[in-house]
């Protein structure tokens, strides 16, 4: 079974532009989550999807965003980048057959640099 | 940022050696732990996750301790080898104000010497 994908892998923008990152979580499974990881601050929760809803989000502005298409696949988007959103994004995938807690399985990121 | 704190940022140790990582947590309500192994230039990989149900989860040369009454895991590695060296991230399943979100350690990263 195909793991999580994401894609571009890279990816670089200048200050005030937007960007738009995909993920297609592993066959079959509902739940995509996104992350955010820096040297600073580390693995930061942004968002969760399942069956097309956002079901659960992390303590980011309103410039991050995302959606959940009817397959499963997720996009998330910035708006009016900021020198600070230069990080790997990361998506999770899992399953959710037993309420939530449940291993979620990475994909390999997209590093956004924003100059 | 929230976190899962760890004690040391970095572990070496010798190939051959077995390797114990660790990990606070600081929620008591927290029931679902998972450690994640991250390679340069990849996402984290799953290894070995555990339930609050359990004190101890083995798998293939690794083991996961869970201490509830100081809030506190740990990762074990059996014979260490260079393919190990990464940084293991622990993640505390946490549900917050409604939701429910992985809450992330900042990361032990393990160098393996041959």
């Amino acid at each position: 079974k195909a793991g999580v994908t994401q894609t571009p892998r890279y990816l670089i923008k200048t200050r005030g532009q937007q960007v738009t990152l995909s993920c297609s979580p592993i066959s079959g499974h509902r739940s995509v989550s996104w992350y955010q990881q820096t040297p600073g601050q580390g693995l930061q929760f942004l968002f969760e999807y399942f069956s097309e809803t956002q079901r659960n989000k992390g303590n980011f502005p309103g410039r991050f965003s995302g959606r959940q298409f009817s397959n499963s696949r997720s996009e998330m988007n910035v708006s009016t980048l900021e020198l600070g959103d230069s990080a790997l994004y990361l998506c999770a995938s899992s399953p959710l057959l037993a309420g939530g807690r449940e291993t979620q399985y990475f994909g390999p990121g997209t590093r956004l640099l924003v100059l | 940022g929230e976190s899962v704190g760890l004690h040391l940022p970095t572990l070496s140790v010798q190939e051959g050696d077995n390797s114990i990582i660790n990990c606070a947590y600081s929620n008591s309500a927290s029931d679902y732990f998972i450690w994640y192994k991250q390679e340069s230039g990849k996402g984290p990989q799953f290894i070995i996750d555990i339930r609050s149900n359990m004190d101890k989860r083995q798998g293939q040369r690794v083991t996961v301790l869970l201490n509830k009454t100081v809030k506190h895991l740990s990762l074990q590695i059996a014979a260490t080898q260079p393919g190990d060296s990464a940084v293991y991230f622990c993640a505390e399943f946490r549900v917050d104000t409604g939701f429910q979100k992985l809450v992330f350690g900042t990361g032990t990263r393990l160098l393996v010497s041959p």
